[in-house]
């Protein structure tokens, strides 16, 4: 079956960049989107299409795209910017939906 | 204001059956597709399946297909989620979700609106 694959884990200090990949075979013809979501909450929409980013996100979160990856790029790394951030998209058929396995970013 | 509200947490023994609840309001529930997503503890996020209301169409996961039904009642603009015999396996948060406008081959495939997320334990 499909699959979305993230790194585990990213840590960064604050006001650095992170970067969060995600890797599927289908991302080159399907969009991509990313969400966050901090403990005990619910995920948060943070990038759809790839590269729009959704209203009242900070434009320090940004997307992109090359190929078989998709890249959710954070500039100038806040404390609270601390959580897990998923990417979704669907299958090459676009019937099914799925999610990336989460990444962890922590912020030093 | 676009809102999911869900049914509360709930407690059920391996066997049970069980219907949980999302009420959609400050939109027109039967034009947006609404999906349901697990969360098992400590793991990441799982998409179950969607529905449409306004016809009643329904996608399901693959790997979930025939554990779980979903389902809606458009005259309360509300959609469920139920299994027919819960096992242990099923405690998860459950949260259901407002799918963007438009087709999924149209880049519309992705959630806008969250609900406040169900947790389901089920144990012995």
């Amino acid at each position: 079956s499909y699959e979305l694959t993230q790194p585990p884990s990213v840590s960064v200090s604050p006001g650095q960049t992170a970067r969060i990949t995600c890797s599927g075979d289908a991302l080159p013809k399907q969009y991509a989107y990313w969400y966050q979501q901090k403990p005990g909450q619910a995920p948060v929409l943070l990038i759809y299409k790839d590269t729009e980013r959704s209203s009242e996100i900070p434009e320090r979160f940004s997307g992109s795209t090359s190929g078989t990856t998709v890249t959710l790029t954070i500039s100038g790394v806040q404390a609270e910017d601390e959580a897990d951030y998923y990417c979704q998209s669907v299958d090459s058929s676009a019937t099914s939906m799925m999610f990336g396995g989460g990444t962890k970013l922590t912020v030093l | 204001e676009v809102q999911l509200v869900q049914s509360g947490a709930e407690v059920k023994k391996p066997g049970e059956s069980l219907k949980i609840s999302c009420k959609g309001s400050g939109y027109r529930f039967n034009s947006y597709w609404i999906g349901w997503v697990r969360q098992m503890p400590g793991k990441g996020l799982e998409w179950m399946g969607n529905i449409y209301p306004g016809d009643s169409d329904t996608t399901y996961s693959p790997s979930l297909q025939g554990q779980v039904t979903i389902s809606v009642d458009r005259s309360i603009s509300t959609a469920y989620l139920q299994w027919s015999s819960l096992k242990a396996s099923d405690t998860a948060m459950y949260y259901c979700a407002r799918r963007a406008a438009g087709y999924c081959s149209g880049g519309s495939c992705y959630f806008e609106y969250w609900g406040q997320g169900t947790l389901v334990t089920v144990s012995s």
